[in-house]
Formats: structure tokens, sequence, C-alpha cells
């Protein structure tokens, strides 16, 4: 099972580029998500929908846009890159709902993303 | 404001030996706790989860964790360490103040286990 897949692994960007991050899951999962982790400031929540054509944002949502115009996919656009936006950036998808529940979420492998 | 503590940076153990690595929580009313490894380079891995019933959980790779109500932890533990456990460890919870379905994680927890 191929599960939560994420491109590209690592990525260089020029300050004022743009460029999309890649997530698909495979699972049939309703909620997916966009993380970004920083070192002491743990795993922040940047968007998350719950299924196809709704999406809505997170806790740092700003130079970020994201669409779901499938169950699978669940892309990152990175519109304008700032060095700010230099980070580890993680998709997760779970089963349906944005209710508290005990839905297991379940993580990409990560795209390492530097902007110089 | 619900949060999730892990109080130690970094916690060295000796092959053989049993593991904790602490977890403390703050959430109204009942909690869905959870534990995340990470490898070097490598995504989160899920590795168990406490949603109700019994307190001791079991989870993957030999891990468990003991739900304590009325001390609000959540620590993880392994009873004979293998250096191949050396990972950084994060303890989280499903956020029940919004309607973002985000979990909130602690700060990690990094394991050295030595040979």
């Amino acid at each position: 099972n191929a599960g939560v897949t994420q491109t590209p692994k690592f990525q260089v960007l020029k300050t004022g580029q743009s460029m999309t991050l890649q997530c698909a899951q495979d699972m049939n999962h309703e909620y997916m998500s966009w993380y970004r982790q920083d070192p002491g400031m743990g795993l922040r929540l940047i968007h998350y929908s719950v299924g196809a054509g709704i999406t809505d944002q997170g806790e740092v949502p700003n130079g970020y846009n994201v669409s779901r115009s499938t169950t699978e996919d669940f892309p990152l656009r990175l519109l304008s890159a700032a060095p700010s936006q230099t980070s580890v950036y993680f998709c997760a998808s779970s089963r349906s709902g944005t209710a508290p529940s005990g839905n297991t979420i379940y993580f990409g492998e990560g795209s390492w993303l530097t902007v110089v | 404001a619900q949060s999730v503590a892990q109080p130690e940076d970094q916690v060295n153990v000796a092959e053989g030996n049993p593991l904790t690595v602490k977890c403390t929580y703050s959430v109204s009313g009942n909690p869905y706790l959870f534990w995340y490894v990470q490898y070097p380079n490598r995504g989160l891995q899920f590795l168990l989860k406490y949603i109700t019933g019994d307190n001791l959980v079991k989870g993957s790779y030999g891990f468990e964790a003991e739900f304590n109500k009325s001390q609000t932890s959540f620590h993880l533990k392994k009873p004979s360490a293998l250096v191949s456990d050396s990972a950084l460890y994060f303890c989280a919870v499903r956020d029940k103040g919004s309607n973002t379905g985000k979990l909130i994680f602690g700060q990690g927890t990094t394991l050295q286990v030595k040979p």
C-alpha cells in the first residue's frame, strides 16, 4: 500500500518563485491536510480539506494555496516563495471529518523545501 | 487552551533496558491521544493511539502506552529498547477546540538507544 505520497522530497527555490508540492493518497480518505514542521515550533496546520471541492485554512495559511479537485489529490502551492517558508512540509490524511475523533491521521514522507 | 507537553528533549537508554518517553496533556473532556515516530529525513509514522477502553494500549514495534486520566499523562513505553528505536517521538492530541481536525503536537523527544 502506498498510503500518502508526496513529491518532491527535496527542493530548492529562489525567493519569488512559485511551486507546487504534490500529495496523493490511495486510502479513499475524505480528510486531507498540510502541516509544516519547524525547529522549536513543532508541526503547524497550513490548510485542510474535508472532501473534494472543500478546503479551509489552518493556523498558518498565508502564502499558500490549496485545491481539492479529487478525493485522492491535495496539492499545496507556494505563490511567491519567501525564506520564511523554508521548512519541512507534511501531507496527511484520515477518514472522514474534522469533528474530533479517534481516526488515525497518516502522514507522507515529507518535502524538504529551502528558499534562498 | 489545549496542549501537549513532552518534558524531556532527549532520553538516553542502553539497548535491552526498558524505555519511557513522557507525555502530558491538557484537553477538555476525553482526549484522543496519539504517538508518532520520526526517523531522520522521514515522515511521521503512527505508533499507537488511545480512544477509549483499556488504559494500556499496544502498538507497533513492541511499543505500548499507558493512559492515566488522573495524571493527564500518556507515557510511551517499551520493555526492551533496540538501537533501531533511536528516533524522534511525538505525542499528539486531536484538537477539540476547533473544527480543523488538526493534531496538537508536543515538542518531540529524541530517543537515543546506545549499544
